[in-house]
């Protein structure tokens, strides 16, 4: 079992252009958690998702943030028209079962984003 | 809301002394309180779940509800424990809350 993946592991954005992260969660787990680092800051939760379904979005910003976990393929994390404050760390995280159930998460080694 | 504070940015310690590295926790309920670790050029993974009343690598952390706090010890530090460490709570929900983290460096 490969774990989760996160490509790409580094992407550089302008200003206003788009970004998108993927993940590929780990096989046998439908649970994916997408959580933010800012620099000097801890994990912060934005999403959690299901097959086709969002469960939890009462992290993501309200613009400009979306995702996406379709019934084929990586889940996606898209920002738009991206700003300098987005520069970030982006984890992915999966489950096999709501919240890991004992709690464990298996990470991704994150998809750093760095806005020009 | 939680919240979790590690007040630590930084601890360094010499090899075969003890360690310890703090954790504080708000929630109004029982959450339950989580050790990840992040070894250098590794993805984060779990070390231990107050829960299991586990000890990984030597490592063991308490609950204390009356202090709210979920302590991370060691008594004897090894240089390989050298490695980012986050505290972690979950509520009654399935989301986990970190705290900013503690760089620990064990020295030779």
């Amino acid at each position: 079992n490969a774990g989760v993946m996160q490509n790409p592991r580094h992407l550089v954005r302008r200003r206003g252009q788009e970004a998108r992260l993927r993940c590929s969660p780990m096989k046998g787990h439908s649970h994916v958690y997408w959580y933010r680092q800012l620099p000097e800051e801890g994990l912060k939760f934005m999403v959690y998702l299901q097959k086709e379904n969002i469960i939890d979005e009462s992290g993501m910003p309200k613009e400009r943030f979306s995702a996406e976990f379709p019934k084929e393929g990586p889940s996606i994390l898209r920002i738009q028209q991206v700003v300098r404050g987005d520069s970030a760390a982006y984890f992915c995280a999966s489950s096999p079962v709501p919240g890991g159930n004992t709690g464990e998460l298996f990470f991704g080694e994150g998809s750093r984003l760095t806005v020009l | 809301a939680q919240r979790v504070t590690q007040p630590e940015k930084l601890l360094s310690v010499f090899k075969g002394a003890p360690v310890e590295l703090k954790c504080n926790y708000s929630y109004s309920g029982s959450p339950e309180l989580f050790w990840y670790v992040q070894y250098s050029r590794q993805r984060l993974q779990l070390l231990l779940r107050h829960i299991s009343r586990e000890s990984i690598k030597g490592f063991t952390a308490d609950l204390n509800k009356g202090e709210t706090s979920f302590h991370l010890k060691k008594p004897f530090a090894q240089e390989e424990d050298s490695a980012m460490y986050y505290c972690a709570s979950r509520g009654s929900n399935y989301k986990l809350t970190f705290g900013k983290g503690t760089l620990l460096t064990v020295n030779p």
